[in-house]
């Protein structure tokens, strides 16, 4: 059974960082691409960035682009978010997402339950 | 990355059909066979629902299916059931290792 578990959110004041993690079981890691993907409180889904199973390709939304950084460990089947100059617009539920392929063209298959990040002073 | 566009609501009666249409450009839906759709039910995480268009996962009922034309994609659902009434939403690939999803659409069933 594929799980994904965050952690590492909370509330943090703007102009801080946060980094969040993944961990992943019940598949064989680093043979998918991931994808974290947010929905701020009431609000849809955005797409927030993807890495491929080896980190040669990532991506990332225009709204965080310079200010989060995708990083993986295939060893330790984790997925990480590096989160800086983090802004109250950045508050929302951040899914961790398991791919349906290698590359970040593969849409999200299976989502964890989610970590909440809360941008306030 | 411009939201891919969806009505914001759709409704039908148990046993009718609905389709929530998606509508992106020539570089997203339009340039590649990489859009999903996903149900969300209040609460919960998403679920995918299509993948590459027309594929279904495994355990998703045939009720479901998708198609697209040009810069638009559709996902229709036949024989509404009360535990359709949920969020949907599209997403597609866009380009240079970007993803974009659609703005959701709430689905009612009367």
């Amino acid at each position: 059974e594929v799980q994904l578990v965050e952690s590492g959110g909370g509330l943090v004041q703007p102009g801080r960082s946060l980094r969040l993690s993944c961990a992943a079981s019940g598949f064989t890691f680093d043979d998918y691409a991931m994808h974290w993907v947010r929905q701020a409180p009431g609000k849809g889904l955005e797409w927030v960035s993807g890495i491929s199973w080896n980190s040669g390709s990532i991506g990332y939304a225009d709204s965080v682009k310079g200010r989060f950084t995708i990083s993986r460990d295939n060893a330790k089947s984790s997925l990480y978010l590096q989160m800086n100059s983090l802004r109250a617009e950045d508050t929302a539920l951040y899914y961790c997402t398991k791919s349906t392929g290698f590359g970040v063209v593969n849409p999200p298959d299976y989502w964890g339950q989610g970590t909440l990040v809360t941008v306030s002073s | 990355q411009s939201a891919l566009t969806q009505p914001r609501s759709v409704s039908g009666s148990p046993g009718q059909s609905v389709t929530i249409s998606c509508t992106g450009t020539s570089s997203d839906v339009g340039a590649y066979n990489y859009v999903s759709w996903y149900q969300q039910h209040p609460g919960k995480a998403p679920k995918l629902m299509i993948y590459d268009v027309t594929k279904r996962p495994s355990g998703v009922p045939d009720r479901f299916s998708g198609s697209k034309s040009g810069n638009t994609a559709s996902l229709t659902i036949s024989g509404l059931q009360a535990e359709d009434e949920a969020d949907y939403y599209c997403c597609s690939y866009a380009g240079s290792y970007s993803v974009v999803f659609g703005g959701g659409t709430k689905l009612t069933v009367l």
